[in-house]
């Protein structure tokens, strides 16, 4: 079964503590990898699509790269404004639907 | 930024009565899909919407589900009889389309649905 495990589940740092947000997942043919940032009582919004090992992608303090079980969230220098939950989905082959992790809550302390 | 926009942001409703969600998803995307997320838990995929037919469903979306595309602009969730495990925050969200490679969804700001 298309599974997707997140860790940790929730993660504090200090502000300008880099760390890395890990995505494990489990997938019958990986059409796409994506995460996304959700605010409290909002919509997740969209950072990243990966689609092959070896890929990276960034934006701003946020890099993704992905391997062929894992992928890896990686946040440089965070600042409060990065407090959030981050999830991570996978769409398989022949499918439109993702399935999501658990998601990971940052909290990024001053 | 074209965006996704749902209403009603909340709405509390009676156990048993119907409820209809609204979406307006971004107006060149083709594909369509409704998920929930139960407060605390993972977001999961209830249905997926394409060429005015479902292309997707999961165990979830049973029979007291339902999904319409009224007009050009309006994509709707309808549930017929709520019940108390009916109570999230419902997401609309659209894709430019659904081809091979793997699809970008962008997600509303969700309905959240009370039901007493």
């Amino acid at each position: 079964e298309d599974q997707v495990t997140q860790s940790p589940e929730a993660l504090r740092l200090q502000e300008g503590e880099s760390s890395s947000l890990n995505c494990s997942y489990t997938v019958s043919g990986l059409r796409g990898l994506f995460w996304y940032r959700q605010d409290p009582g909002k919509g997740p919004e969209f950072l990243f699509t990966l689609y092959s090992a070896g890929e990276e992608k960034e934006k701003e303090r946020l890099k993704a790269t992905l391997t062929k079980k894992e992928s890896f969230l990686h946040i440089t220098a965070p600042k409060p404004e990065d407090s959030a939950t981050y999830l991570c989905a996978v769409q398989a082959w022949n499918f439109n639907k993702f399935y999501f992790g658990s998601g990971t809550k940052l909290n990024v302390k001053p | 930024e074209p965006e996704v926009t749902q209403t009603p942001s909340h709405q509390v409703t009676q156990m048993g009565q119907e409820v209809i969600l609204r979406c307006v998803p971004i107006s060149n995307h083709l594909y369509f899909y409704w998920y929930r997320q139960i407060l605390g838990q993972k977001v999961e995929f209830l249905v997926s919407f394409y060429n005015n037919e479902i292309s997707e469903k999961s165990e979830i979306f049973d029979d007291q589900f339902s999904v319409e595309r009224p007009d050009g602009s309006n994509f709707t969730l309808k549930i017929r009889s709520t019940k108390l495990e009916d109570s999230a925050m419902y997401f609309c969200a659209s894709s430019e389309e659904g081809g091979l490679s793997g699809n970008t969804i962008y997600f509303g700001e969700g309905s959240w649905l009370t039901v007493v």
